[in-house]
């Protein structure tokens, strides 16, 4: 059974402040990753896709691929009150499928 | 930009009722999926169609059904409703070809059945 594992949290991160939410995948030959933000009533939203090892920058965000670790992290700079949301980690399976983690709640205390 | 639609954000239905959630996107994606959102479960497949008239079972597809006979449509059936299908129902889109697997959702329909 392939998984993908994150903390439900909540994490609570003081505003200014860096976030970091961790995701580890269980299938070693996944090759497409993503972060969703979803805030509470709402649908998910992309933040971030990642493919390659290293680290992808767009704003405050950079998502961060360790294929051999098997893990993909979110880092939010200078988190604000409005980045609370519950964060999605997905990972690519077979047939266009993505396999999701529970996801982490964020919490941005002012 | 890529815009999922859903037939009704609120639905309340009686226990054996047959309920019928539509999903429309406009972005000619050649796949589309069905999820149900619950607390603590995170996202679980119901069902998914990579082309017209071609379903696949996802991880939870007991007591739906799906029906896709146009590109852009894609309709998600409960045969007879029960409790236990009360929860939050997410449409979503992605296109087949490219690098990005990427997936659109729609608005989510909120179900409940008493």
């Amino acid at each position: 059974q392939k998984e993908v594992e994150q903390n439900s949290g909540p994490l609570s991160v003081p505003e200014g402040a860096i976030a970091s939410l961790n995701c580890t995948y269980s299938d070693r030959v996944s090759q497409s990753f993503f972060w969703y933000r979803q805030y509470s009533g709402k649908s998910p939203e992309l933040i971030m896709s990642i493919y390659s090892n290293g680290d992808k920058e767009d704003g405050r965000f950079t998502a961060q691929l360790n294929k051999a670790s098997q893990y993909v992290s979110l880092l939010i700079r200078d988190s604000q009150p409005s980045d609370s949301a519950t964060y999605l980690c997905a990972v690519r399976g077979s047939n266009y499928q993505l396999i999701w983690g529970a996801g982490t709640k964020l919490i941005i205390k002012p | 930009d890529v815009k999922v639609t859903q037939s009704s954000r609120y639905l309340v239905k009686r226990t054996g009722e047959k309920v019928f959630l539509e999903c429309v996107q406009d972005m000619d994606h050649e796949n589309m999926f069905w999820y149900r959102q619950d607390p603590g479960l995170g996202l679980r497949l119901i069902y998914f169609s990579y082309d017209v008239k071609m379903k696949e079972k996802g991880d939870i597809p007991e007591g739906y059904s799906v029906s896709r006979e146009k590109k852009e449509r894609f309709s998600l059936i409960l045969e007879s409703a029960s409790t236990n299908q009360t929860s939050m129902y997410l449409c979503a889109s992605s296109p087949r070809q490219g690098a990005t697997d990427t997936q659109y959702f729609g608005p989510g329909t909120r179900l409940t059945v008493l």
